[in-house]
């Protein structure tokens, strides 16, 4: 069974603090991962899908890295503000799962204005 | 475009009864998967459908059938409710499997007595 970590499970920050968490998967058939944001009550809304070692990926003060080699990723918010509460989620695409994808258990964050 | 649609949004089942829960999408994507989320787990995947015409099964099958209806609609059915799958199912749709993003529906929330 694949095994798709997200540490630390919850994070609580202050308005314009930077932060960031980890995402921990197999390194060996690495194809794809994908990081969601999920506000509660709404549905996850992607940020990014990453496919290659030593991807970054940025959207405004959200960026993303990846080490495939390892097996990890890390997601940075940079100046988190109080509608950055959500949880974060990462997926883990292996090769030849066609869209199979495992996803972590998510670091819920909560920045207080 | 209303993106990916999902009916009903809550339903309560007693033990043994059957239902069907729909979903469509209007971005012409040819992948579509059914999730389910529980409290303290990720989301898990219970079947995929990478293309029209195709069914798999994903991490948690047991228990459900689906249908990819056409390009638009895959539905998931539960033969005969049971307790422990009282969830939330979230229906999500891809341009395709191969590293793209995938879009979800608003979710739907199901109490089995």
């Amino acid at each position: 069974i694949l095994n798709v970590e997200q540490s630390p499970q919850s994070l609580h920050v202050q308005e314009g603090d930077s932060t960031n968490f980890t995402c921990s998967f197999p390194s060996s058939n690495f194809y794809a991962l994908h990081w969601y944001r999920w506000e509660t009550a709404k549905s996850p809304e992607a940020l990014f899908v990453m496919t290659l070692n030593g991807d970054e990926k940025k959207k405004g003060r959200i960026s993303a890295t990846l080490n495939t080699k390892e097996g990890y990723s890390y997601l940075y918010i940079k100046g988190s503000q109080p509608e950055d509460s959500a949880t974060y989620l990462c997926a883990f695409m292996g090769g030849g799962s066609q869209g199979n994808l495992i996803f972590g258990k998510g670091t819920k964050l909560s920045v207080k204005p | 475009n209303a993106g990916v649609t999902q009916t009903p949004k809550f339903q309560v089942l007693k033990t043994g009864q059957s239902m069907t829960l729909q979903c469509a999408q209007d971005m012409n994507h040819n992948s579509m998967y059914w999730y389910r989320q529980d409290p303290g787990m990720g989301l898990r995947l219970i079947y995929y459908s990478a293309s029209e015409g195709t069914t798999d099964k994903g991490e948690v099958p047991n228990g459900y059938n689906v249908s990819r209806l056409n390009k638009r609609e895959f539905s998931l059915r539960l033969e005969s409710a049971a307790p422990s799958q009282t969830s939330v199912y979230f229906c999500a749709s891809s341009e395709d499997w191969d590293r793209k993003t995938q879009y979800f529906g608003p979710g739907t929330r199901l109490l089995v007595l």
